[in-house]
């Protein structure tokens, strides 16, 4: 079955600098990928999603990369900010049967100090 | 506002005691799902709906029932709760026409004793 592996260790980054997480998946690749995030005692807000046959998408000061060769994804915020301290989630959308099942990577914690 | 409301949010219950947790979306969304979420686990499908009157076991639907009577509501059903449905319960619903994007709620804390 499809399993899915984001570093369990939290990333702690100083201010301003670019966090970088991983998301790695084994077996067949989905045809889209997305990203949340969630926070402490909240339901996981949409941030990005991006299709198989795309390699790089961008949304403000978020950048998503979906290599299907490595079977991985890489999420990056730039000009971190301790707002944006939370964990992402990483989820694969197996599109099957007029549905899109979504499996959800346990997630790494981001830690932006000041 | 486009939400997903759960209820309860925090529940503390007795093995064996029946509950149930309600969920209403105002988006007019076809899917709705429920996940429960435990440490290093992640996000786990109970149940999914494809529309009213369709529903299907998701990835852990043992102990769970599930409804859709109508469109906007999607109850979760515990018929006799036990220790290990202790648990963070969230409700989503999504569409086509949301491009795949989920909407979760804010999610409901049960713990059962």
């Amino acid at each position: 079955s499809q399993k899915i592996e984001q570093n369990s260790e939290a990333l702690n980054i100083q201010e301003g600098k670019t966090a970088t997480l991983t998301c790695n998946y084994t077996n067949y690749s989905p045809a889209y990928l997305q990203w949340y995030r969630q926070d402490p005692g909240r339901g996981p807000v949409f941030l990005l999603l991006i299709r198989e046959n795309e390699k790089e998408k961008r949304k403000e000061r978020l950048k998503v990369t979906f290599d299907t060769t490595l079977k991985q994804s890489l999420f990056h915020i730039t000009a971190s900010q301790p707002a944006d301290s939370a964990t992402y989630l990483c989820a694969l959308d197996m599109f099957s049967g007029g549905y899109n099942k979504l499996i959800f990577g346990a997630g790494t914690r981001l830690a932006v100090h000041p | 506002e486009a939400q997903v409301t759960q209820n309860p949010r925090y529940l503390i219950t007795v093995t064996g005691k029946k509950l149930t947790v309600t969920c209403s979306q105002n988006m007019n969304h076809e899917y709705m799902s429920w996940y429960r979420q435990d440490p290093g686990l992640g996000l786990r499908q109970i149940y999914y709906s494809m529309n009213v009157e369709v529903t299907d076991k998701g990835d852990v639907p043992e102990g769970y029932k599930v409804s859709r009577k109508e469109k906007r509501n999607f109850p979760l059903i515990l018929e006799s709760p036990s220790p290990n449905q202790t648990s963070l319960y969230f409700c989503a619903s999504s569409s086509r026409d949301s491009g795949n994007t989920i909407y979760f709620g804010e999610g409901s804390w049960l713990t059962v004793v």
